[in-house]
């Protein structure tokens, strides 16, 4: 079966440092992006960036650059978005999702079943 | 900037629903695909993509959601909403970066 599927729920402490996890199966994990998305409670989806698991290339929106890390280890078939210091404000359910370059069909097709991340001191 | 309206909709069962996603620029990219998708999500759920390209409809969709539009101004269509509809509604365009649209929820009237 062709799915994403992510690490579980987390509660830090701000300043904290945190990475979670997208891992996926059922496919060939380096032909396609994972794209990380944002929703803060009770808000719509924001994109954040993504990232290339054949090379690890990412790109970041302006909004959450500097902020976050993405990375992936294709050996292991998983993608990765850190943080080195956490904010109460990063407090939300976060998704990974796939899409192929040049395949309209398969643009954010796949989603992941998210991971909620709680920061509070 | 993708601009959805309504933000929220209140429809009988049966009835129809339509939802409005305007673009700031037109989502026509230089491969000739326009990169305009639309999602649900159902309360306590990861988002589905129910449209891919403007108006195709993904695997398994029921052939009540439809999808339009062209340029800068898109619509995705319930002809006869059901109680399973329930949720938000998210348009996404693909052509430049990814940009959501805010949502639109949908309910029950």
């Amino acid at each position: 079966e062709v799915q994403l599927v992510q690490s579980g729920a987390e509660v830090k402490k701000p300043g904290e440092s945190l990475r979670i996890s997208c891992g996926g199966s059922g496919y060939s994990f380096t032909n396609y992006w994972i794209s990380w998305v944002r929703q803060m409670p009770g808000q719509g989806l924001e994109w954040m960036g993504r990232v290339g698991p054949s090379d690890s290339h990412s790109d970041y929106s302006p909004s959450f650059q500097g902020h976050v890390t993405m990375s992936a280890d294709k050996s292991i078939n998983t993608a990765y978005l850190q943080w080195n210091t956490l904010k109460a404000s990063d407090s939300a359910m976060y998704y990974c999702a796939r899409h192929k370059t040049g395949s309209p069909n398969e643009l954010f097709a796949l989603w992941g079943q998210g991971t909620l991340v709680t920061v509070s001191s | 900037v993708l601009t959805q309206s309504p933000l929220s909709l209140s429809v009988t069962l049966g009835q129809p629903a339509s939802i409005s996603c305007k673009s700031s620029q037109s989502l026509a990219y230089s491969d000739g695909n326009t990169y305009l998708n639309w999602f649900q999500q159902r309360p306590g759920q990861s988002p589905r993509r129910l449209i891919y390209k403007v108006s195709n409809r993904d695997s398994g969709v029921p052939d009540r959601f439809s999808g339009s539009g062209s340029g800068t101004d898109f619509t995705l269509k319930i002809s006869r909403v059901e109680a399973d509809d329930v949720g938000i509604y998210y348009c996404m365009q693909g052509s430049y970066s990814y940009t959501f649209g805010q949502g639109t929820r949908l309910e029950i009237k």
